[in-house]
């Protein structure tokens, strides 16, 4: 079985330019999340989806992050502007189901890095 | 607010070993905890979960262990071996599959 894709894997820019992230959840997983990883730390949940609806994005920065999972299967996650502070790893992960017990698979994440 | 921690940054252990990494928390209502394995550049990968229900649970070659008096959590790992060296978090999953994690202890495992 697949696992979850994530591309690009690295990106460099500077900031306040705008940058974008894909991720292809595993086969039938109707759950998606991202989660930003900075460096030496645990994952923090941006956003979770169910299907192509939001569950929970509660610690995601609207003013400018923003994400969409229109048909309910793959992901993009942008940024616009990126500050210096956005430099983590961005993870993408997937589970089956959307409740507390179901596990979930993280992709391999990108790496972003603003200047 | 709401935490989860780990006691230390980074653990050097003897190839063959036993290894313990710690993690507290911080909320009662917490009821289901997993621990994972990261490593570089690679995305986390579960190990072993608990429920609060429970104060031991064994896989192969890992225990994890719940005391919910002091709301503290460890794993142990068992004739740690070389493919063992990764980053370890703990994290809490709340009922609607939000996962809260620790900072994460780095396992460095000597031949």
């Amino acid at each position: 079985e697949a696992g979850v894709a994530q591309s690009p894997r690295y990106k460099i820019i500077e900031k306040r330019q705008s940058v974008a992230f894909w991720c292809n959840p595993i086969s039938g997983h109707a759950t998606l999340y991202w989660y930003q990883q900075i460096l030496g730390q645990g994952p923090k949940l941006l956003i979770q989806f169910q299907n192509n609806g939001v569950v929970d994005d509660s610690q995601l920065p609207k003013d400018r992050f923003s994400a969409e999972r229109l048909k309910g299967v793959d992901s993009t996650l942008k940024i616009q502007p990126a500050k210096l502070e956005d430099s983590a790893v961005y993870l993408c992960a997937s589970s089956s189901g959307g409740g507390g017990t179901y596990e979930q698979y993280f992709g391999p994440g990108t790496r972003l890095t603003v200047t | 607010g709401e935490s989860v921690g780990l006691h230390l940054p980074t653990l050097s252990v003897q190839e063959g070993d036993n290894s313990i990494i710690n993690c507290a928390y911080s909320n009662s209502a917490s009821d289901y905890f997993i621990w994972y394995k990261q490593e570089s550049g690679k995305g986390p990968q579960f190990i072993i979960d608990i429920r609060s229900n429970m104060d031991k649970r064994q896989g192969q070659r890992v225990t994890v262990l719940l005391n919910k008096t002091v709301k503290h959590l460890s794993l142990q790992i068992a004739a740690t071996q070389p493919g063992d060296s990764a980053v370890y978090f703990c994290a809490d999953q709340r009922p609607g599959g939000k996962l809260i994690f620790g900072q994460g202890t780095e396992l460095s495992v000597k031949p």
